[in-house]
Order: structure tokens, then sequence, then C-alpha cells
């Protein structure tokens, strides 16, 4: 199977502990995003990267949460102390980025779901 | 700050009907749209996209269609099937995606 693909599915933590994702994008793809998704809304955008270089992070982002992708191919997600308003649907996505154009279709993996108790 | 909106949470369509979802944007100067088909605890998987130089995009059961003018988008199902029962998401392309709140599609035998 070559998409992409999170690990792992599902995450029980209780609050105050750290967590960390990871995300293995399709293997030629350049840029990498992490959203996540809460009942009843679409996904929120995070963060994205192309290659190694963190792009952009949103408002949502707080210093508690932490993204890598040190070799420009797997990224991973970091919440340190997490609070019970973590609990969601993280997802990852990847695409594929020619000439910089801003419209590429971008492919999800299964999510994570974190609960945190 | 760019919107979508989604405004029907939820749509019970009969099988072999047509199912049309709708999506309203504000103002845009990058107008290309995807679609997104999402069961639970799985993530969203790709449907059909669309930009801002066509007026519609067929793939088989499944074209959207853009009004550019009214800022609206749609998708049409035909014929519906039991397999598209789903939450259905669009999202507006630029960097980033920005997803409206879905639509639930309930197809009934």
């Amino acid at each position: 199977d070559t998409g992409v693909s999170q690990d792992p599915r599902h995450k029980i933590t209780k609050r105050g502990q750290n967590v960390t994702f990871r995300c293995d994008p399709i293997s030629e793809h350049n840029r990498l995003y992490w959203y996540r998704q809460t009942l009843g809304q679409g996904p929120e955008f995070l963060t994205y990267f192309q290659n190694e270089a963190q792009l952009e992070k949103s408002r949502l982002l707080s210093d508690r949460f932490s993204a890598e992708r040190p070799k420009g191919s797997f990224s991973t997600l970091e919440i340190q102390r997490t609070e019970q308003g973590d609990s969601a649907m993280y997802l990852c996505a990847s695409s594929l980025t020619v000439l910089g154009l801003a419209r590429e279709t971008q492919y999800f993996g299964p999510g994570t779901r974190l609960l945190v108790l | 700050d760019q919107q979508v909106k989604q405004n029907s949470p939820s749509l019970s369509v009969q099988e072999g009907r047509i199912s049309i979802l709708n999506c309203d944007y504000t103002n845009s100067m990058f107008d290309y749209f995807l679609w997104y088909k999402k069961y639970p605890a799985e993530g969203p998987t790709f449907l059909i996209s669309i930009s801002s130089i066509k007026d519609k995009n067929e793939d088989g059961r499944f074209t959207v269609f853009l009004n550019k003018s009214a800022k609206h988008l749609s998708l049409h199902i035909v014929p519906s099937q039991p397999g598209d029962s789903a939450v259905y998401f669009c999202a507006r392309v630029h960097e980033k995606l920005t997803f409206g709140t879905g639509t639930r599609l309930t197809i009934i035998p």
C-alpha cells in the first residue's frame, strides 16, 4: 500500500502526559500537512512542510504542539502536557507540489484518534 | 478570512436518485476546490476537484458545478448508492485546505 500511513491509530492518555504521532506520506510527495478534526467540524489546518522546511503554522498550534519532518520524509507531531481539549482526530495529508503551485490535491491518512482523560 | 460553508448538516436520498450537496464560499482570489468523502474513523478520501477555469467537472457518477458569480459549488451524485452514505466535505485549496463543516449523506435502500 503506497498511501499515507499514520501511527498509532488510537491513543488514550492521561491529562498532562506527552504524546507523539507519526505520519509517513506518499513517497514522492514533497508536502506534508497536519490537520485536527473534532466532532461535528471539518478538519482544521495545523501546520505544513515542504520537504524538511516548516512553512506555516496555524494559531491553533499552541506552544505545547511541535511538528518536525527532519529528513523530508516522515513527520512527527508531539503534544506536550496534554489537555482534555486536545482530544480529537489528528489527520496527516501529503501532496506533490510542482512549480510552487498552491493547487494540489492532498491525500489523507487514516488519522490518529486521541482521547485525553 | 476565507470561509467555506456547508449549510445542510444532513441529507437523505433514496437509492438510485440524485444526491446534491452544496457549498458556499466567501471572496477568494484562488477558486480551486476539492470534495472529500469521509467514513467514521477514517481519513477523508478525495473525490473530485474543480478550478475557476471550469464551470463543471465530471468523474463517473460524480459531477461538481462551480457558479463563480454566486460563489457556490455543488456536488451531484447520480445514481446514489448505499455505499455513498458518508460525510462529504468541500474544501478550498490555497496551500492549506479550508474545509466546510460537512454534510452527512444517508442513502435509503
